[in-house]
């Protein structure tokens, strides 16, 4: 079964400094790969999605993330922290295979905190 | 552009009681969602629905009931509420794997 796990429930960082959010998933074939963000008291939006091409994706405001297959790893970096980052962020993960339905797996989340 | 919209955005019930989570899209998604929110715990998928008049259970269905009568509506029923069913409530629609979400409802049962 799909899971994935997301290392660190808070992270807390400086304003300019470098996010670092980590996000390892376990699934037998190479998954489709996502990260969300949700901002308070609203819904979540995707920040972007790996399918199967460059395993360097780029998103929006500034994030990236890296495919490692033999890392089985998906983490999310963004190079300067801005105060608006500030939110929590989920990973999940899509299983490849065709499906009744669009499955996706969240991770637990993570709680960005930026500090002035 | 609407999009997801959920109402209401709050509500508190007591034990026993029954209410509707109403959710609209207007993007013309097949695949439609309910998840629950709860702190350290991610999203857990209620049900969901592939097109109208076709719906299906999720991770935890035991206390809702859900209706697709057209592709634009998706309610939510709570039937009996409990403590345990106190969460933040979101419904999403979906298109090549990606989620759209509404902004939520907070519901509180006491």
């Amino acid at each position: 079964a799909q899971s994935v796990t997301q290392l660190g429930s808070h992270v807390s960082v400086s304003e300019g400094a470098l996010v670092l959010l980590r996000c390892n998933y376990s699934s037998s074939v190479p998954p489709y790969l996502f990260w969300y963000v949700q901002y308070p008291n609203q819904g979540l939006q995707l920040l972007l999605k790996y399918t199967s091409a460059a395993t360097l994706v780029k998103g929006i405001n500034g994030f990236e993330a890296e495919f490692k297959k033999s890392e089985t790893s998906f983490h999310l970096t963004k190079p300067s922290a801005h105060m608006s980052d500030a939110a929590e962020y989920f990973c999940a993960v899509s299983d490849r295979m065709k499906t009744s339905y669009d499955k996706v797996i969240f991770g637990p989340g993570t709680s960005l905190s930026v500090i002035p | 552009n609407a999009g997801v919209t959920q109402t209401p955005k709050f509500r508190i019930l007591k034990i026993g009681q029954s209410m509707t989570l109403q959710c609209t899209q207007d993007m013309n998604h097949n695949y439609m969602y309910w998840y629950r929110q709860d702190p350290g715990m991610g999203l857990k998928l209620i049900y969901y629905s592939v097109g109208a008049g076709i719906t299906d259970k999720g991770e935890v269905p035991n206390g809702y009931n859900v209706s697709r009568s057209t592709t634009e509506d998706f309610p939510l029923r709570l039937e009996l509420a409990a403590p345990s069913q106190t969460s933040v409530y979101f419904c999403a629609s979906s298109e090549a794997r990606e989620l759209f979400f509404g902004e939520g409802s907070r519901l509180t049962v006491l």
